[in-house]
């Protein structure tokens, strides 16, 4: 079955440390994108593409890296620079840049210990 | 600038009972509108989505009317059962935009 897939689901961090975030989708889609959700908040952009090779800062890209090398792939690097990086992670693929056709994984939990 | 809101954060409503589910937006060129579902720990699923040409859309149980004279959405859930309970995401996007914008969630609850 065509799909989305995050991983992993629940990620410990230490501070000062960086992580990555993997999501790899097999719907053939061209977009991606990354979302921060925070307890009582709407989906926050981080990061998104709209094609391989190219990507663009959301509204909150401060502290996060992302590459978009493979069609199928958008790995987001959580740096040391985020000074708050505790959330639930959420990528999401769609056809078209405009929101047409999206799809979102099943998300991942970042804790800082 | 753009926001996608909701008037009400939380709903509790019996089961067995519609549910409405409403949503405000601020921007005009926004022509394309799509209710989510988000269960604890899950990404969020797609539901109904309605375009701008269009006042009403119904599915499965479901029914989304949008308001474009006074920017308001809402969504009606007929028949409201306890696995309806969830967090609902209203979104806005428009033709040729490169976001979606999401607002920031109603929980439902179902009393059984």
């Amino acid at each position: 079955d065509g799909g989305i897939t995050q991983s992993p689901k629940y990620l410990f961090r230490k501070e000062g440390q960086n992580v990555t975030l993997s999501c790899e989708q097999n719907l053939n889609h061209d977009a991606m994108y990354w979302y921060r959700q925070d307890p009582g908040q709407g989906l926050r952009l981080i990061y998104y593409s709209q094609i391989v090779n190219d990507f663009q800062k959301g509204d909150i890209a401060e502290g996060y890296s992302v590459s978009r090398e493979k069609k199928e792939s958008f790995p987001l690097t959580v740096t040391s620079a985020q000074k708050n990086p505790t959330a639930f992670y959420l990528c999401a693929s769609s056809t078209s840049p405009s929101g047409y056709g999206y799809t979102f994984g099943s998300g991942t939990r970042l804790t800082v210990v | 600038g753009e926001s996608v809101g909701l008037h009400l954060p939380t709903l509790s409503v019996q089961e067995g009972d519609n549910s409405i589910i409403n949503c405000a937006y601020s921007n005009s060129a926004s022509d394309y509108f799509i209710w989510y579902k988000q269960e604890s720990g899950k990404g969020p699923q797609f539901i109904i989505d309605i375009r701008s040409n269009m006042d009403k859309r119904q599915g499965q149980r479901v029914t989304v009317l949008l308001n474009k004279t006074v920017k308001h959405l809402s969504l009606q859930i007929a028949a409201t059962q306890p696995g309806d309970s969830a967090v609902y995401f209203c979104a806005e996007s428009y033709t040729g935009g490169f976001k979606t914008i999401f607002g920031a969630g109603t929980r439902l609850f179902v009393k059984a």
